[in-house]
């Protein structure tokens, strides 16, 4: 089964910041990927969803992320955050179930 | 359209015990799968059914065990609480016909807590 790795525990920034996250995930294949956001006291929510096409895929709330094959890799990007960012950022990837990474805190300073 | 419905919310319970949880699914999806999660390990599958029956299983022992209805609705059984066991239950909703090239709609969660 796939395992997922994201770089960053806990991630400060100020507002209008600019924010990556990083997410490897361990072999090739056809890979399904995802980033989801839970948002304090909410449920997990799609940000964005990679399953074939345009490496670059934009997702809800200005996110984006971009898919390079050859690194195993799906970074999450905003040019600018705000502070109704603040959650928790997981990447994940599905072969027969959906495996997370450990999860990113990003915390959004006004 | 409703979301994925969990209850309850939260639960108390005694080392030993045990306790059912319950998932509605977004109307029309067939897939339930059930997730762990904790401040440690993360979120960790547990399995995912289909059509009633089982179709993946994640690595927990066999007192985590689960069913699905013919309405798609699904129950999780955790028999034999221990402590370790205290966490937050998710379950997800998809169509479930893909390989995984479809969206799963998390519910808000069973807040479990074992004293």
């Amino acid at each position: 089964a796939q395992s997922v790795s994201q770089h960053n525990h806990h991630v400060i920034l100020s507002e209008a910041a600019s924010l990556e996250l990083g997410c490897n995930y361990s072999y090739g294949g056809t890979v399904n990927l995802f980033w989801y956001v839970q948002y304090p006291g909410q449920h997990l929510q799609l940000l964005l969803k990679y399953f074939s096409g345009d490496p670059l895929v934009k997702g809800i709330k200005g996110f984006e992320a971009e898919f390079i094959k050859s690194k195993f890799s799906f970074n999450l990007r905003k040019p600018s955050v705000q502070w109704s960012d603040t959650a928790e950022y997981f990447c994940a990837v599905h072969d027969y179930k959906l495996s997370f990474g450990a999860g990113t805190t990003v915390t959004v300073r006004a | 359209k409703a979301g994925v419905t969990q209850t309850p919310r939260y639960l108390i319970k005694t080392r030993g015990q045990q306790v059912t949880l319950s998932c509605s699914p977004i109307s029309g999806h067939r897939s339930v799968s059930w997730y762990q999660q904790t401040p440690g390990q993360g979120l960790q599958f547990l399995f995912e059914y289909f059509s009633e029956t089982q179709r993946n299983k994640g690595n927990f022992p066999g007192r985590f065990s689960g069913r699905q209805f013919s309405n798609s609705r699904s129950e999780m059984n955790v028999s034999t609480l221990e402590l370790g066991d205290s966490a937050l239950y998710l379950c997800a909703s998809s169509s479930g016909q893909g390989a995984g090239n479809t969206e799963a709609f998390f519910g808000q969660g069973t807040r479990l807590t074992v004293v």
